[in-house]
């Protein structure tokens, strides 16, 4: 059964850049076909997809991100990262890693977040 | 890639039904079968409960059950539980652009 957890910082502070990383066990992230994934939630909010990484290393942006955001897999260490530059207050948020099946074209399995805080 | 919009409360009693809507255009919802929904109880992480409008992972309820109609998605739930008391997103993935946006959510709250 897979398994994600994500890890980092829980403060950053404001124009920096916010770095996450996600541990999958049960699955290796080049073998797909699936996506790996963050979508976070601030506080009392809904779900914002931020974007995705392939098995092969294609990638996906939210263009609401794109140029802030990058992703890419450590199939060394099994994981997947999140860089997220120049961040403020409004990137304080519940940060979820995803797997994303290609073939249901949906999330379907989260980790259980890590909180971010931009201060 | 517009927000998909879905009413911000429903409500019922228990072994009640209810249906929420999940409203996209016909870029989205209205082309293409690439709904998911989430159910999300406070402080955990979303689980998927509807994939691709209409279809169940393994282990989640017969009581929940997913439908289209134009650009209109939409979750039942059957015979309202407590526990069915949460948060519940819809998904939409288009594949022109590659994109993938989700709904601001509805609390479901049961009575």
């Amino acid at each position: 059964q897979v398994q994600l957890q994500e890890s980092g910082p829980g403060l950053v502070k404001p124009s920096q850049t916010l770095s996450l990383t996600c541990s999958v066990s049960g699955n290796s992230v080049d073998r797909g076909p699936y996506y790996w994934s963050w979508v976070r939630q601030a506080a009392g909010k809904g779900l914002q997809y931020l974007g995705r990484v392939y098995t092969g290393g294609r990638t996906d942006y939210n263009p609401s991100f794109r140029g802030r955001v990058t992703i890419s897999l450590d199939t060394t260490k099994n994981q997947f990262s999140l860089s997220l530059r120049s961040v403020t207050a409004a990137d304080t948020a519940m940060y979820f890693c995803v797997k994303y099946i290609d073939s249901w074209d949906a999330f379907e399995t989260w980790g259980p977040g890590t909180m971010v805080a931009v201060s | 890639q517009s927000a998909l919009t879905q009413p911000a409360s429903v409500s019922g009693s228990p072994g009640q039904s209810i249906t929420i809507s999940c409203a996209g255009n016909y870029d989205d919802i209205g082309t293409y079968d690439y709904v998911s929904w989430y159910q999300q109880h406070p402080g955990k992480a979303p689980k998927l409960m509807i994939y691709e409008v209409s279809h169940r992972p393994s282990g989640v309820s017969v009581r929940f059950s997913g439908s289209k109609s134009g650009n209109v998605a939409s979750l039942t739930i059957l015979g309202l539980q407590a526990d069915d008391e949460a948060d519940y997103f819809c998904c939409s993935y288009t594949p022109t652009d590659r994109l993938v946006v989700f709904g601001a959510g509805t609390k479901v709250t049961v009575l």
